[in-house]
């Protein structure tokens, strides 16, 4: 079965200071990938996802993430945080995707973001 | 961008009535929708699949009578919780599939606290 790893449950960081997010995943077969971002009180916003071609991928607000099929890996980075990027984030994976169907998502456990200033 | 609507945002009721929650794809038609549930600082699991015009599709664990799903149309599934307890309360959140390009859009989530 498919898993989902979010090894952090909470980061926290410096306005300004560069931030990684962690994630692993398993899955038998060719992985679709995604970052969500979660802000309380509202839906959940794709930051970018990972298909297939360019295993650097970049996505919304100044993020991106790399897709290491060795260590089964999505990491999530981005070199200057704001404070408006405190927030929680859910990595996935899609099951059963195909074509741009993104297919049934399993999340990992999220990881919160806090920003000091 | 793609609007997913959720409706209501929160509600409390007494244990034992049952509960809806209404999803909307304001903007597009959504073939397949979607339903979590996030416990408080856990992930969001996925309790069922709804397509169009035919009977939703549960998770494994999920109790079909007790979660009701209807997805009676391309832009509306709604979330029946029937004889809701206390264990029921969490967060519900919806996803819509766009028909023409496949993406997933979510919903701002629906709080059910059972008293």
């Amino acid at each position: 079965a498919q898993s989902v790893t979010q090894p952090d449950i909470h980061i926290t960081v410096s306005e300004g200071a560069s931030l990684e997010l962690r994630c692993n995943y398993s899955y038998g077969a060719t992985p679709y990938l995604f970052w969500y971002v979660q802000s309380p009180g509202q839906g959940l916003q794709l930051l970018l996802k990972y298909f297939s071609g360019d295993t650097l991928v970049q996505g919304i607000k100044g993020f991106e993430a790399e897709f290491k099929r060795s260590q089964s890996s999505f990491n999530l980075r981005k070199p200057s945080v704001h404070w408006s990027d405190a927030a929680e984030y859910f990595c996935a994976v899609g099951v059963d995707a195909g074509g741009t169907s993104y297919g049934k998502l399993t999340f990992g456990q999220g990881t919160i973001l806090t920003v000091h200033p | 961008g793609a609007v997913v609507s959720q409706h209501p945002s929160w509600v409390i009721c007494k244990s034992g009535t049952s509960v809806k929650i209404e999803c909307r794809s304001l903007d597009f038609q959504a073939t397949t929708m979607f339903w979590y549930r996030q416990f408080p600082k856990q992930s969001l699991m996925l309790m069922a699949t709804s397509n169009e015009g035919s009977k939703a599709t549960y998770e494994q664990g999920v109790e079909k009578d007790k979660f009701l799903i209807n997805h009676a149309s391309l832009t509306l599934s709604t979330l029946t919780v029937t004889s809701a307890h206390p264990e029921d309360s969490s967060f519900y959140i919806c996803s819509a599939e766009a028909r023409n390009t496949g993406e997933l859009f979510f919903g701002e989530g629906s709080r059910l606290t059972v008293l």
